[in-house]
């Protein structure tokens, strides 16, 4: 039973470029969410994904952007790349109206110079 | 906003040993509480939650307290093992919101 899947597992980009983040939840999962994790810090919610919309947002600016395929799998999309948005990136799936438990990949490591 | 804190970065136990690990929470809204667990290289695992309904849940080894008057909460191992070694991180939310915040993390060592 294959988990949360992400792709790529590291890339680095340049300032001002745009980056596209890929995510295949659990199986069974209906419901996928994206983080942010900077370095020495906990993993920051950017927004959530259910029946191909975004259902909940974080405090992130809209260059970060998102969809969801009829297949459930996500993309993290980030426009005019900042130093300052290089992190691990973390997909995490869900079924929706369970309880916790949020099923994690382990990530897409983006580095912007 | 550093709504949850995890104050102590690292935490060193000998095997057989209690691991307890803390996290506060400036939030009084937040009524529902999770641990994730992080090996290198790998997603966060889901390790145990507790509402705020309750002070105590346990599953095995682990146990989470909340205190809710003092806005606080930690997870005890007992007994430690060497494979408990991880990063954890304490995370809240409320009303059920997806919005989880999440500590800084706490990295676990248990030496054998």
């Amino acid at each position: 039973d294959a988990g949360v899947t992400q792709s790529p597992t590291h890339l680095i980009k340049t300032r001002g470029q745009q980056v596209t983040l890929r995510c295949s939840p659990k199986s069974g999962h209906d419901t996928v969410s994206w983080y942010q994790q900077a370095l020495g810090q906990g993993p920051q919610f950017i927004f959530q994904y259910y029946e191909e919309e975004e259902r909940q947002r974080g405090n992130f600016p809209d260059r970060f952007s998102g969809h969801q395929f009829p297949n459930y799998s996500s993309e993290l999309n980030v426009n005019a790349l900042l130093l300052g948005d290089s992190a691990l990136y973390l997909c995490a799936s869900s079924l929706d109206g369970q309880d916790y438990g949020y099923t994690f990949g382990s990530g897409t490591r983006l580095t912007v110079v | 906003d550093q709504q949850v804190k995890q104050n102590s970065p690292s935490l060193s136990v000998q095997e057989g040993r209690i691991s307890i690990l803390n996290c506060d929470y400036t939030n009084s809204m937040f009524d529902y509480f999770l641990w994730y667990k992080k090996y290198p290289a790998e997603g966060p695992t889901f390790l145990i939650s507790i509402s705020s309904i309750k002070d105590k849940n346990e599953d095995g080894r682990f146990t989470v307290f909340l205190n809710k008057s003092a806005k606080h909460l930690s997870l005890h191992i007992v007994p430690s093992q060497p494979g408990d070694s991880a990063v954890y991180f304490c995370a809240a939310s409320v009303n059920n919101n997806n919005d989880m915040r999440f500590g800084a993390g706490t990295r676990l060592t248990v030496k054998p």
